[in-house]
């Protein structure tokens, strides 16, 4: 398996606009996770899932912030409007949870976004 | 929250020296697993331990727990320059149906050669 795969590595854009972006989760894995990271404000958990499901959405900051899982294979996280202080790495993990024998994460290399 | 919280925020020792870093948590735990991050990259996972688990080694790596002052420390010895990096803990508590994880704040460990 090549590991969790996010897209963009990289995303500058202008205050205003629309910023997707995407995960592919390990294979066979049933939690996906989207962290983001600051130098202020450490790693924040944004929202997790389970079989497709969002379980906690606590941690998205705004309505702006928006994520699906429409299937085992693929997440989005979506910022709509942009501004410059959503300028963070966003992390996607995914892991193998089997209620108390939950397992290691496997995290994305992560996307920078740059929003000017 | 149920977030951890690493001390020191940070850490700088000589080559060859042990390198001790603790994490305390707020809430029951399944397990309490440590991660390292290079900068600019994801982070990686080093190793797991169990609620029902004291102490645990991966090669140069010792973790123990303590689910009655809900802290853990890791300890590298005989450091290298090669692990210089951020070093986090992460919480994996079992709640609504589903497993979530964690993290704590960090601690950033320099390792002089």
């Amino acid at each position: 398996d090549a590991g969790v795969i996010q897209s963009p590595r990289h995303e500058v854009t202008e205050m205003g606009q629309e910023v997707t972006l995407r995960c592919k989760p390990i294979s066979g894995h049933n939690s996906l996770f989207w962290y983001r990271q600051t130098m202020m404000r450490g790693l924040e958990l944004l929202i997790y899932f389970n079989n497709n499901v969002p379980i906690d959405d606590s941690g998205m900051p705004e309505d702006r912030f928006s994520a699906k899982m429409p299937n085992a294979s693929f997440s989005t996280l979506k910022i709509q409007p942009s501004e410059p202080r959503d300028s963070a790495v966003y992390f996607c993990a995914s892991s193998w949870g089997q209620g108390y024998s939950g397992t290691e994460a496997f995290f994305g290399q992560g996307t920078r976004l740059t929003v000017v | 929250s149920q977030q951890g919280e690493e001390d020191p925020q940070a850490l700088s020792i000589q080559e060859g020296e042990n390198a001790t870093m603790n994490c305390s948590y707020k809430t029951s735990i399944n397990n309490l697993q440590w991660y390292r991050q290079n900068s600019g990259r994801g982070l990686v996972h080093l190793i797991l331990i169990r609620s029902n688990e004291r102490e645990k080694h991966s090669g140069r790596l010792r973790v123990t727990l303590d689910t009655s002052k809900k802290s853990s420390s890791l300890l590298i010895t005989a450091s290298r320059a090669a692990d210089t990096a951020s070093y986090f803990c992460a919480t994996d508590v079992f709640s609504a149906g589903a497993n979530n994880l964690f993290f704590g704040t960090g601690t950033r460990l320099t390792v002089i050669p």
